[in-house]
């Protein structure tokens, strides 16, 4: 069964210093997304892609990140200058529907970022 | 913009007892409302998920039921078993394929 895959598993990084988490989404998937966990806390949203283009961000999702695909199968998020309120579980995670219809969302194993 | 609230935080349940948790949701345009379960350091698994043109659903041991009038959904699990030890996230979805997910509850199921 094919599985969104996202590397690295862990990355540690120092405060200020850019980082790029890479994702894998399965490949007849059309609709991928970013989420975070803080530790101990809820999983939030940060952004959907479609089409080559952000679909929808939310407020966490300021100017220090950004996400591209920058070929046929790999999705990365950015954080340009990290901070310590960076540090968290990052999710990617894809879905075959178009807009406005809700497919199921199958996620990666995760990143964890560690900002020291 | 979408508030998920989950209940208990925190379950213990004897092996072969039922499971129940329960979410609330603000946003009556959501529609769709998947269940995820998390196993220490593994990716959430969809495990159930339910639309709101319906009311219930179920998959062999565990069911979904949706409550649209009162905003909440409930996950059952029947027959726990020690696999069914872990955290089980509720989320809610208006169409936009953004999940506004609940805080997740660990569910301990003693042998």
């Amino acid at each position: 069964e094919p599985e969104v895959t996202q590397t690295p598993s862990h990355q540690v990084t120092q405060m200020g210093q850019e980082v790029i988490l890479r994702c894998v989404p399965i490949s007849n998937h059309l609709y991928f997304y970013w989420y975070r966990q803080i530790l101990g806390q809820k999983v939030e949203f940060l952004v959907s892609f479609y089409n080559n283009e952000i679909s929808e961000k939310s407020e966490i999702f300021d100017d220090q990140f950004s996400v591209e695909r920058p070929d046929g199968s790999n999705f990365t998020l950015k954080i340009r200058s990290t901070k310590l309120e960076d540090s968290a579980m990052y999710f990617c995670a894809s879905t075959r529907a178009g807009w406005s219809r809700n497919y199921e969302q199958y996620f990666g194993p995760g990143t964890r970022l560690t900002v020291t | 913009g979408e508030n998920v609230e989950q209940h208990p935080s925190t379950l213990s349940v004897q092996e072969g007892d039922s499971a129940v948790i329960k979410c609330t949701y603000s946003d009556s345009a959501s529609n769709y409302f998947p269940w995820y379960k998390q196993e220490l350091g593994k990716r959430p698994q969809l495990i159930i998920d339910i639309r709101s043109n319906v009311g219930e659903k179920k998959d062999q041991r565990i069911a979904v039921t949706l409550n649209k009038t009162a905003k909440h959904f409930s996950l059952h699990i029947t027959e726990t078993q020690p696999e069914d030890s872990a955290v089980y996230f509720c989320a809610a979805s208006s169409g936009n394929n953004r999940l506004a997910f609940g805080k997740g509850n660990q569910v301990v199921v003693i042998p």
